[in-house]
């Protein structure tokens, strides 16, 4: 069974620019959730899908950030316009039930320059 | 705020040679996980403590659960190279039912043959 995966591995845009982060859960999974990495810091929680619906998006940082998941399967995180300070790791996660465990993709590494 | 503080960050020991990683907070957490995550990949979940003093082995690592359950601990073993990695502790969020997680800072460690 395929795991969690994200495109691009590896992005890096001008700042300005638009960049577009996409996530394909393990089929199935219900939740989906997208967490960031910044040089230096922790992981932290930007928002939780269940299905198409958004639960919480308490940690987005500002309406730069747009996440969607239409029809409940793939999700796509979209930066616009990107600054410097969203260079990081974005790693998105899917679980099949709320409390059960969660897995990671490989992340997408975004340098905005 | 839930935070989670690892000590250490950084690791450099020898092949064979025992450690210990720790985990701490000033927030209780209805259980904490622990994850390895090597360059590239996301965060793969290596254990769930959840009853206060629990202990829980794998091989060579034990992890442990304060009585409290504000702290954990992470043990190896006779450390081998393919042990070399990030260690992250997290627990789930009290705010929301969104089972989000709270990553913990990281020890990052690395074996020598």
């Amino acid at each position: 069974e395929a795991g969690v995966t994200q495109f691009p591995s590896h992005s890096v845009i001008e700042k300005g620019q638009t960049v577009t982060l996409r996530c394909d859960p393990i089929s199935g999974h219900d939740n989906l959730y997208w967490y960031r990495r910044v040089m230096g810091k922790e992981i932290k929680f930007l928002l939780h899908f269940v299905k198409e619906s958004k639960q919480d998006e308490s940690g987005m940082p500002n309406n730069r950030f747009l996440a969607e998941r239409t029809g409940g399967t793939y999700s796509t995180l979209k930066v616009q316009p990107a600054e410097l300070e969203d260079s990081g790791v974005y790693f998105c996660a899917s679980s099949l039930q709320l409390l059960t465990e969660a897995f990671f993709g490989q992340g997408t590494r975004l340098t905005v320059v | 705020t839930q935070l989670l503080e690892q000590s250490p960050q950084f690791l450099s020991i020898q092949e064979g040679e025992n450690l210990t990683v720790y985990c701490n907070s000033s927030s209780v957490f209805s259980s904490l996980q622990w994850y390895r995550q090597e360059p590239g990949e996301g965060p793969v979940l290596l254990v769930t403590v959840v009853t206060g003093g629990e202990v829980k082995k794998l091989k060579r690592l034990t992890f442990q659960f304060g009585d409290a359950r504000k702290d954990s601990s992470l043990h190896i073993t006779a450390a081998q190279p393919g042990d070399t990695g990030l260690y992250l502790c997290a627990g789930p969020s009290s705010e929301g039912a969104t089972n989000k997680l709270i990553f913990g800072t990281g020890t990052l460690l690395a074996v020598q043959p």
